[in-house]
């Protein structure tokens, strides 16, 4: 299985800051990987698809970068309903992995 | 409208059977593939495997292989996932969720609201 290490684990930050997030995949996973946010109670919402795209309906602040076996998910400036769980996911090959999960609160 | 509607949570003792089960409405059921994913108490995200309902062609995650079966009924648009002796260590919330088009290895753009089981003697 391709592993995908994730950091940090958690985060604080206070509204209007710029998060990042890292991914890192055991493998070249060239570009197949997708960024997921999961608030409290609810199930997973796809946000990022292959690296950098924007699913319908998110916000512009969210984006996606890198290629091969680095990867960083952006939220340009914090607000509060974006707290949740961000998870990163390749689907370069089956069985598809996820990372470990970053919890953003705010500060 | 795509909607993935799950069955409801479940309490059973260990060593009991289960079959849980995921209804999808709004596309073609039997064009895509539906996935699940377990989520532990307080962890992450675990992919188990995939089903294509049009032939019911499943592919496992080798944690998942011989613990858990996968399988749809297509006349349902149903898909299902089934323990034939659970344990405790089986206690999670379960999703499914269908890919964004008809590959396995896309990434799901919808997913069921989740079905939460307990197992506890």
């Amino acid at each position: 299985d391709i592993q995908m290490t994730q950091s940090p684990s958690s985060l604080s930050a206070s509204v209007g800051d710029r998060v990042t997030i890292t991914c890192q995949a055991s493998q070249d996973i060239s570009n197949d990987l997708n960024w997921y946010q999961q608030k409290p109670g609810k199930a997973p919402k796809l946000l990022i698809y292959g690296t950098s795209y924007l699913e319908t309906g998110v916000p512009s602040r969210f984006s996606g970068s890198g290629s091969g076996t680095d990867f960083t998910f952006t939220i340009s400036s914090l607000q509060p309903e974006d707290i949740a769980t961000y998870y990163c996911q390749q689907s370069d090959t089956l069985p598809l992995t996820f990372g470990g999960g970053t919890k953003v609160e705010i500060k | 409208e795509v909607q993935l509607v799950q069955s409801g949570a479940e309490v059973k003792k260990p060593g009991e059977s289960l079959k849980i089960s995921c209804k999808g409405s709004g596309y073609s059921f039997t064009s895509y593939w539906i996935g699940w994913v377990r989520q532990m108490p307080g962890k992450g995200l675990e992919w188990m495997g995939v089903i294509y309902p049009g032939d019911s062609d499943t592919t496992y995650s080798p944690s998942f292989q011989g613990q858990v079966t996968i399988s749809a009924d297509k006349s349902l648009s149903t898909a299902y996932l089934e323990w034939s002796s659970l344990k405790g260590s089986d206690s999670a919330m379960y999703y499914c969720a269908r890919p964004t088009d008809g590959y396995n290895t896309s990434p799901f753009d919808y997913w069921g609201q989740g079905t939460l089981v307990t197992v506890s003697s």
